[in-house]
Formats: C-alpha cells, sequence, structure tokens
C-alpha cells in the first residue's frame, strides 16, 4: 500500500530549540494533517492543510503543505518539555494513511 | 464532553477465543474508523465506516469484523484471535471524513496469547 515516509524517525532536543520534520509520499494528495500521540494515548489533531503552498500556525506549531502537493513540513518553536511525544502526518478521506511518526524527546 | 470511548483499555485473551472491542462517540459523526499500531510500523487502518450500514476494508482487514448497526457505535470484533494480533488498537471517529481530521479515542491494548 501507500506509504508516508516521515524523517527524522527520532529526535532529542534541549528545551527552547526549534524543531523540524517532514512527510513524504510518492503520490499527490489534496490534504495533509499533523497529529501528535503522548504516550498511553490516542493521536490529536494539531493542524490540517487544504492548499498546496498553505502555512498554516497553531500557537508554536506551523505546517506547510508542500508545493508538489507530496510532502509536508511541521516546525515546533522553542520546544518546551510537554512537546514530547510522536508526531504523525497523515492523509486520506476515508481510506487513511498515516505517516511512520517521529518521536520527540525534549531534555530540560 | 465530546468523546469517543473505547473499552476495554487492557485485555489479555486466549487464542482463538472470540472478542469484541467496543466503540462509541458522542458527536453525531458519521464517519467511523478503526487502527492498530505497532512499533515500527505505525499506525495501520483496519476497517472504516462512513455510515450507518456502510464499512468497507483498510489496509489490515484480515481476522477482523466490524459492524455499524447504530451511528454512535462501531465495535471490532476478533473472531478467532491469534498472537500476531497483539496490538494497541484505536478507534477513532469524524464529522466529515479524514481530512477534517478524526478524534480518537484512548486505545486498547490487547495481547492474545
Amino acid at each position: 500500500g501507500q506509504q508516508l515516509n516521515q524523517s527524522p524517525q527520532s529526535m532529542f532536543i534541549q528545551e527552547g530549540e526549534d524543531v523540524s520534520m517532514n512527510c513524504t509520499s510518492s503520490s499527490i494528495f489534496n490534504t495533509w494533517l499533523w497529529y501528535k500521540q503522548d504516550p498511553g494515548e490516542g493521536p490529536v489533531l494539531l493542524i490540517a492543510l487544504y492548499k498546496a503552498g498553505e502555512l498554516t500556525s497553531n500557537g508554536r506549531l506551523t505546517a506547510q503543505f508542500g508545493i508538489t502537493r507530496k510532502d509536508s513540513f511541521l516546525n515546533i518553536s522553542a520546544s518546551i518539555p510537554s512537546d514530547v511525544g510522536i508526531y504523525f502526518c497523515a492523509v486520506g478521506t476515508y481510506k487513511y494513511i498515516f505517516g511512520t511518526g517521529t518521536r520527540l524527546k525534549v531534555l530540560a | 464532553e465530546a468523546q469517543v470511548t473505547q473499552n476495554p483499555r487492557y485485555l489479555i485473551t486466549v487464542t482463538g477465543k472470540k472478542l469484541t472491542v467496543t466503540c462509541s462517540q458522542n458527536m453525531n459523526h458519521e464517519y467511523m474508523s478503526w487502527y492498530r499500531q505497532d512499533p515500527g510500523l505505525g499506525l495501520r487502518q483496519i476497517y472504516y465506516s462512513m455510515n450507518v450500514e456502510v464499512t468497507d476494508k483498510g489496509d489490515v482487514p484480515e481476522g477482523y469484523k466490524v459492524s455499524r448497526k447504530e451511528k454512535r457505535n462501531f465495535p471490532l470484533i476478533l473472531e478467532s484471535p491469534s498472537p500476531n494480533q497483539t496490538s494497541l488498537y484505536f478507534c477513532a471517529s469524524s464529522l466529515g471524513g479524514g481530512e477534517y481530521g478524526y478524534t480518537f479515542g484512548s486505545g486498547t491494548r490487547l495481547t492474545v496469547v
């Protein structure tokens, strides 16, 4: 089946640093979404992107819908300890595909 | 409070013993879906439902059944569980399909021995 590849797979960062991660696909998608999963919980929607080239912010989070419609990027500014978790990109309407995830660990 | 409720949270069972994981949402959402999450494989869709009595297979439907007799409920049925179905399962619902984002339950950790 189709795959969404996320990088990096995991990262350790210092509190206060900015974080960047991306998600790529071999197919074109018209909507990209980003979720965060806290330990022991289900994913929670962070940002949805509906237009190629679109840049959308949610607090310290900024996501971009790649112009080719085959990728998306998520940036977290000034990271804090509660940013720890797994970040997933996702695409689809009925059939839904999640990326492989980026595990973020923040060192205080 | 708007939520998706799964039960049970934890379940240990033996191979071949039929089980049902319940899922209920109180948001009047039309779309519901089941996922399994495994280390290194991420979240994979098992089945989804677009409305009452309308269901379809996701990426990994083998060994699972679902039913959607009421809008709010979407149970996942394992007729004859096997150890390779040991996983963390999530139910989710959405008002307008995945493009508008899913609300997830807290998960069911299933162990089949």
